[in-house]
């Protein structure tokens, strides 16, 4: 049972316009979800997250957005760089003792095209 | 520089024998995870640690230990008994409380 999908395996977009990277969940314990980022062979780093009690959140190029209603997230990267292209993993947490399990999506490839 | 550390990058097995790896943070976080990662798929979750002496089962804890003797060491041994051993293990920690976890660099392990 896949609490977190990123239907996307892949997606291209061209330098200078919009990343929209989506993320679907089914746990609704879930009440904060995280961004992360990975090139080949190095481990995950932290991008952008948001809360549930929020529906935006906004870090430089990157923007988060949480649709509670549709259990739905998605990424927006603007403009997106060369540099952008990573996998990008979506992860939900719910609110449960003091560590804090992420069950992550299966990650989407993101290509920007010079 | 504060950060997480796992060596080796690379490690290769023999079928049969029981491996360790070694994840270590100075970062002074309290709590530690151990994810394993194959090809199309997510982290999946192998164990946790909030505390020292203190450890937790996450999803696909079978075939794997571990030990928490340190605030700082968290080393995972991956036994026989797990079944498709060969993948890319990492190792992350976080402050108690914090959700956002931050990864070491991985060590990709080759069984055969």
């Amino acid at each position: 049972d896949q609490q977190v999908k990123q239907n996307s395996p892949s997606l291209s977009v061209q330098e200078g316009r919009i990343s929209i990277l989506n993320c679907d969940y089914t746990n609704s314990m879930f009440d904060y979800f995280l961004w992360y980022k990975k090139y080949p062979a190095e481990g995950p780093t932290f991008l952008i997250s948001i809360s549930s009690i929020k529906d935006k959140n906004e870090d430089g190029r990157f923007t988060v957005f949480l649709n509670k209603s549709a259990k739905h997230l998605s990424l927006h990267i603007v403009p997106s760089q060369p540099g952008d292209s990573a996998v990008y993993f979506c992860a939900g947490a719910p609110f449960s003792g003091s560590a804090r399990q992420l069950t992550f999506g299966s990650g989407t490839q993101l290509t920007v095209l010079p | 520089d504060g950060g997480i550390t796992q060596s080796p990058k690379y490690l290769f097995r023999k079928e049969g024998q029981n491996v360790t790896l070694s994840c270590e943070q100075n970062l002074n976080h309290d709590a530690m995870y151990w994810y394993r990662q194959d090809p199309g798929q997510g982290l999946r979750l192998i164990y946790y640690s909030q505390i020292v002496n203190d450890f937790q089962k996450g999803d696909i804890a079978e075939g794997y230990s571990v030990s928490r003797e340190k605030k700082e060491s968290f080393p995972l041994t991956v036994t026989s008994a797990q079944k498709n051993p060969t993948a890319f293990y990492l190792c992350a920690s976080s402050p108690a409380i914090y959700y956002e976890q931050y990864f070491g660099p991985g060590t990709r392990l080759t069984v055969t």
